[in-house]
């Protein structure tokens, strides 16, 4: 069983086009996330949900917005894309939001933006 | 302020060698750090944590990793490396919200 799932996996689309990548965990766990993962493998925080609600919001443009149906799920939708949001997005879950708690990974998303 | 300094972009080691990855960090709050290892093509994978007790951290496949407050220093080592620990590592430090700040991360090439 895969504990925090991504799809697709792999995802090329053209300039202006709007996409949406999926996130699912089945850890049972409160907070979830979203990272970007540039050329240079550097990871940063973009989102993070706890209980659905909004927690961390960081310098994102705002074609970005993340959606949370429930606890199990945190979907990332991105209008208008450029070709600079091409990276890898990492979804990550963790039990909440204590500072010792553990970040469960998704095996990442591939976005080409050509 | 916080972040994470890793030191070397890339290691390389001999197969059996010492593995030694260099992580310092700043934090405004006492730092719980975490080491994490990224297989190509694959999510990251937890290898070990420090949040408080013993300095001294023992993670998965062999790792361990120390804390020294006063060097600001959590160094990940391995006293023999294998060829299936070739990968990219990362250092984090965690702050309020569980917000993760990640190193730039250290490539680990084994060499038989």
């Amino acid at each position: 069983d895969t504990a925090v799932s991504q799809t697709p996996k792999y995802l090329v689309t053209q300039m202006g086009n709007d996409k949406s990548i999926k996130c699912e965990q089945n850890l049972g766990h409160d907070t979830m996330y979203w990272y970007k993962q540039d050329s240079k493998k550097f990871l940063k925080i973009m989102f993070s949900y706890n209980n659905k609600e909004l927690i961390i919001n960081e310098t994102v443009p705002n074609r970005f917005s993340p959606k949370s149906p429930d606890k199990a799920h945190l979907n990332l939708h991105i209008n208008s894309l450029e070709l600079g949001d091409s990276a890898v997005y990492f979804c990550a879950s963790s039990n909440g939001l204590a500072r010792t708690d553990t970040q469960y990974f998704g095996p990442g998303t591939r976005l080409t933006v050509l | 302020a916080q972040s994470v300094t890793q030191l070397g972009s890339h290691v390389s080691v001999s197969e059996g060698a010492l593995v030694l990855l260099r992580c310092n960090y700043s934090s405004s709050v006492p730092p719980y750090l975490f080491w994490y290892v990224q297989y190509p093509n694959q999510g990251l994978q937890l290898l070990l944590k420090y949040t408080t007790g013993a300095t001294l951290v023992k993670g998965i496949n062999g790792f361990e990793a120390e804390f020294k407050k006063s060097e600001t220093s959590f160094h990940l080592t391995k006293p023999s490396a294998h060829m299936s620990d070739a990968a990219e590592y990362f250092c984090a430090v965690s702050q309020t919200g569980n917000q993760f700040y990640f190193g730039t991360g250290t490539s680990l090439t084994v060499i038989p």
